[in-house]
């Protein structure tokens, strides 16, 4: 089977840097990625690893290492907008394409 | 990017009744797509995978034959939700993977309330 953790809540100010951890256990596995949910949306992409290391998109940062099982989501320059449910989620297992997603992140941004 | 869409972004029907939710893949053909449920305030729970010309695949815990997955065509994959019932009231998301391999596309949703 298949099972992530990571924090339920998280709060930080706007402006400030925000790291959000993921811990994986899996059956099979080609990558952790990360999505960003608001309110009553649906899943946006924000980041994939593949492999060890940090990947760099923007505001967005996101590493992994697969020897840990372990990855984390940075979150740098935070705004207001930022304040939603983020995800950490794997590919994996019987099936390539298929998503298990950790229970998610609440991070709220205050002034 | 590509873009994934469903029909209807909300329903609302009465216990006991089907309703069925379409999920297309607007400029890139899909051979497989996948439905997910998700509950208020929790993550999202795969419940199937929708595989073009052969039967769809069930997560452990799903009835099959309470949530019934055609996929049509290339482009289409319907979810019915048969004799639904309030606790069947959840949000329902499908998603296609794209090309590359972190690509998955997810639609925008479908909020259904069972009465």
């Amino acid at each position: 089977g298949q099972s992530l953790e990571q924090p339920s809540e998280v709060t930080a100010v706007e402006g400030a840097i925000v790291q959000i951890n993921c811990t994986y256990q899996t059956s099979g596995f080609y990558g952790l990625s990360w999505y960003q949910q608001h309110d009553g949306g649906a899943p946006t992409f924000l980041s994939y690893n593949a492999l060890d290391g940090l990947e760099e998109t923007g505001r967005f940062s996101s590493f992994l290492s697969r020897s840990d099982s372990y990855g984390y989501l940075l979150l740098q320059e935070l705004q207001m907008k930022d304040s939603a449910s983020y995800f950490c989620a794997v590919a994996g297992g019987t099936s390539y394409g298929k998503l298990t997603f950790g229970q998610g992140t609440i991070l709220t941004v205050h002034p | 990017g590509a873009v994934v869409s469903q029909h209807p972004s909300r329903v609302i029907c009465k216990s006991g009744t089907s309703v069925k939710i379409e999920c297309r893949s607007l400029d890139f053909q899909a051979t497989t797509m996948f439905w997910y449920r998700q509950f208020p305030k929790q993550s999202l729970m795969l419940m199937a995978t929708s595989n073009e010309g052969s039967k769809a695949t069930y997560e452990q815990g799903v009835e099959k034959d309470k949530f019934l997955i055609n996929h049509a065509s290339l482009t289409l994959s319907t979810l019915t939700v048969t004799s639904a019932h309030p606790e069947d009231s959840s949000f329902y998301i499908c998603s296609a993977p794209g090309r590359e391999d972190n690509e998955q596309f997810f639609g925008p949703g479908t909020r259904l309330t069972v009465l």
